[in-house]
């Protein structure tokens, strides 16, 4: 079945970086664009950023751009966010996503389980 | 920004029909998903382009959406709908955009 999992979640200092993988399984990978989301304990959800079936495409909410990057190695089957400069604000239990088409109108179907950032000192 | 505007909570009695709201600005020109999602849980999509159910969800699950309101109805509510729901657009200036999420209670 299709799957995603995430890891690589943890306790950081303010200022330092993660880096946050999703696994996925199920489908033909490189034929699909993934999200990576976010949800502050309490709070709605966030999106945050996409990367393109290729890796060609991406874009990224406002919040986070020139802090996070995402990317895609199509041979692990694998995307990853890289989390630079973290602040207490960004602590959240972090998704993937997979993009339904990259033509619009596109949906997130399914999402990964989760994993938990905390940034504290 | 484009927001969405839901209400926080929304509470229905056990088989009576429960509507959650999406507010946005002339949200009736967009496409609108709705995702289910449990304590603890990941989210799950139950609405694709303002009234399509994916496969596996039940059909009391429907959705409309016109003017400057979506809405997600489900029609005879069971004790396992308990659940956040929220609704999501795609928009030009900022991309995919998450309505803050209802919390339903079935009563």
């Amino acid at each position: 079945q299709v799957q995603l999992v995430e890891s690589g979640g943890g306790v950081v200092l303010p200022g330092r970086s993660l880096r946050l993988s999703c696994a996925a399984s199920g489908f033909t990978f490189n034929n699909y664009g993934i999200h990576w989301v976010r949800q502050a304990p309490g709070k709605g959800l966030e999106w945050l950023a996409v990367i393109k079936a290729d890796g060609s495409d991406i874009y990224y909410a406002d919040s986070v751009k020139g802090r996070f990057t995402i990317s895609r190695d199509n041979s692990k089957n694998t995307v990853y966010l890289q989390m630079n400069s973290l602040k207490v604000e960004d602590t959240s239990v972090y998704y993937c996503a997979r993009l339904s088409d990259w033509e619009l109108p596109n949906w997130f179907d399914p999402w990964g389980q989760g994993t938990l950032v905390t940034v504290s000192s | 920004s484009y927001e969405l505007t839901q209400p926080v909570s929304v509470s229905v009695a056990l088989g009576q029909t429960a509507k959650i709201t999406c507010g946005g600005k002339n949200i009736g020109g967009k496409n609108v998903h709705w995702y289910q999602q449990k304590p603890g849980q990941a989210p799950v999509l139950v609405i694709f382009r303002d009234n399509n159910r994916p496969s596996g969800i039940p059909g009391r699950f429907s959705g409309s959406n016109s003017g400057n309101t979506a809405t997600l109805t489900i029609t005879g509510a069971q004790a396992g709908d308990e659940a956040d729901y929220s609704c999501q657009v795609w928009d030009a200036r900022a991309f995919w955009v998450f309505g803050g999420g209802t919390k339903l209670t079935v009563l």
